[in-house]
């Protein structure tokens, strides 16, 4: 079946320094990639999306990048805080995004130093 | 935003009995709704989607028998887990696309069985 694969599981940076999370995916029908955050036992929260037709996409300190012909796409996180700390996750809609359906990465957990 | 509301929150059960869990669109009406399940430390595997007055559709893998889903109205969809095992401890959480741009999923805060 299709899937998303997300590198790396775990990170950890210095406050103030930048993060870079990637994600590969298998559906080349994928024309949606959304970015969630999620901290511990509550529900994931949508940080950023790239449509297919876009390459890359920032929110002030949130930025998205996705290259269509390798089916990468990253997320970049300048000037980090500790309230970035928490599970993010990426996602892929499975087949066009008219059906809703999202296959997710495995996540990676940010750790931000003070 | 759109908000979705899910309930309960928590639940911990003895082996055997049934679990119902609702979601509900708050602000919106979702003639689709997305379930998923989440181990700890895991990903969120999508379990099932929930169409509104038809039946739900279910991953490859899941028990549908296992796992009753209802879609009774535009604004809510029910999972009900029944007779729960130890091993169907996970956290659930539902997820809705909002109106407009209708790729954007909305998640409910999630429910977090304990099957004892």
């Amino acid at each position: 079946g299709e899937n998303v694969e997300q590198h790396p599981s775990t990170l950890s940076v210095q406050e103030g320094d930048s993060a870079v999370i990637k994600c590969t995916y298998s559906d080349s029908a994928s024309n949606y990639f959304p970015w969630y955050k999620q901290e511990l036992g509550k529900r994931p929260q949508l940080i950023i999306d790239i449509r297919s037709n876009v390459g890359e996409k920032k929110d002030q300190r949130i930025a998205v990048t996705l290259n269509k012909t390798a089916k990468h796409f990253s997320l970049h996180i300048t000037e980090t805080q500790p309230e970035d700390s928490a599970v993010y996750f990426c996602a892929a809609s499975l087949g066009s995004s008219n059906t809703g359906k999202l296959i997710f990465g495995q996540g990676t957990t940010l750790q931000v130093k003070p | 935003g759109a908000v979705v509301s899910q309930h309960p929150s928590r639940v911990i059960c003895k082996s055997g009995t049934s679990v119902k869990i609702e979601c509900r669109s708050l602000d919106f009406q979702a003639t689709t709704m997305f379930w998923y399940r989440q181990f700890p430390k895991q990903s969120l595997m999508l379990m099932a989607t929930s169409n509104e007055g038809s039946k739900a559709t279910y991953e490859q893998g899941v028990e549908k028998d296992k796992f009753l889903i209802n879609h009774a109205s535009l604004t809510l969809s029910t999972l009900t887990v029944t007779s729960a095992h130890p091993e169907d401890s996970s956290f659930y959480i539902c997820s809705a696309p909002g109106t407009g741009a209708h790729e954007k999923l909305f998640f409910g805060s999630g429910t977090q069985l304990s099957v004892l």
